[in-house]
């Protein structure tokens, strides 16, 4: 069963410190995805990534960060949590064929800043 | 920006009903679209994908397509309480763009 795992599924965090969520695919997925869920907004893209060591601003960068250092692996660094960053974190991949295929999304994982 | 818009609902249907969700999108050049389901927590999941005008069924779901309207829709016939979630329309940018584009979803309740 193919899949794409999500490091946590729940994680609660402190003002300040640098977080860090892990996403692998074993797919063979060249496109990953970071996305945050809140309630009333929707899916906002974060940043991607359609290569190693290649990544792309989304939507919504702003006191994000991402690595991409595997294939297979797709990290976002939050490098000073903020409360305002609690939300569902959501990682996603897919083939590069124009979004033909859809993606598919991990667990998801439920960060809360305090 | 490429918009996907979507019915917030909440949309309630009795149990057995057909259960109609659409969806409408800013991108002519857009030629792939999705349909996810989510249940409350949990992560989106692929139901349902359409390249062609027209309609193509799977189950008791039956995605519809209509690209000179720029409209997608997915019917849900003989509703079950267990298809209550929120589902997701997702169209790909257009000239072969890599990124899908999400509407922000309506929620389905299907009542007993």
């Amino acid at each position: 069963d193919v899949k794409v795992t999500q490091s946590s599924r729940y994680l609660v965090k402190r003002t300040g410190e640098k977080v860090f969520l892990e996403c692998v695919q074993d797919m063979d997925h060249e496109n990953m995805f970071w996305y945050r869920q809140d309630p009333g907004l929707g899916l906002r893209l974060i940043y991607f990534s359609y290569d190693v060591k290649m990544k792309e601003k989304g939507d919504i960068p702003e006191g994000y960060s991402v690595s991409r250092e595997k294939k297979e692996r797709f990290s976002l660094i939050l490098e000073s949590a903020s409360t305002n960053q609690t939300s569902m974190y959501l990682c996603a991949s897919s083939f590069p064929t124009g979004g033909g295929y859809g993606y598919t999304f991990g667990s998801g994982t439920r960060l809360t800043v305090v | 920006q490429k918009e996907v818009e979507q019915n917030s609902g909440p949309l309630s249907v009795p149990e057995g009903a057909i259960a109609s969700l659409n969806c409408t999108y800013s991108d002519r050049g857009s030629q792939s679209f999705f349909w996810y389901r989510q249940y409350s927590g949990k992560s989106p999941e692929l139901i349902m994908f359409i390249y062609s005008n027209g309609d193509k069924e799977d189950g008791r779901f039956t995605a519809q397509l209509n690209k000179a309207s720029q409209y997608v829709s997915l019917l849900i016939r003989d509703s079950q309480p267990s298809d209550s979630a929120t589902y997701l329309c997702a169209v790909n940018g257009g000239s072969g763009a890599n990124n899908l584009f999400f509407g922000t979803g309506t929620r389905l309740t299907v009542i007993p």
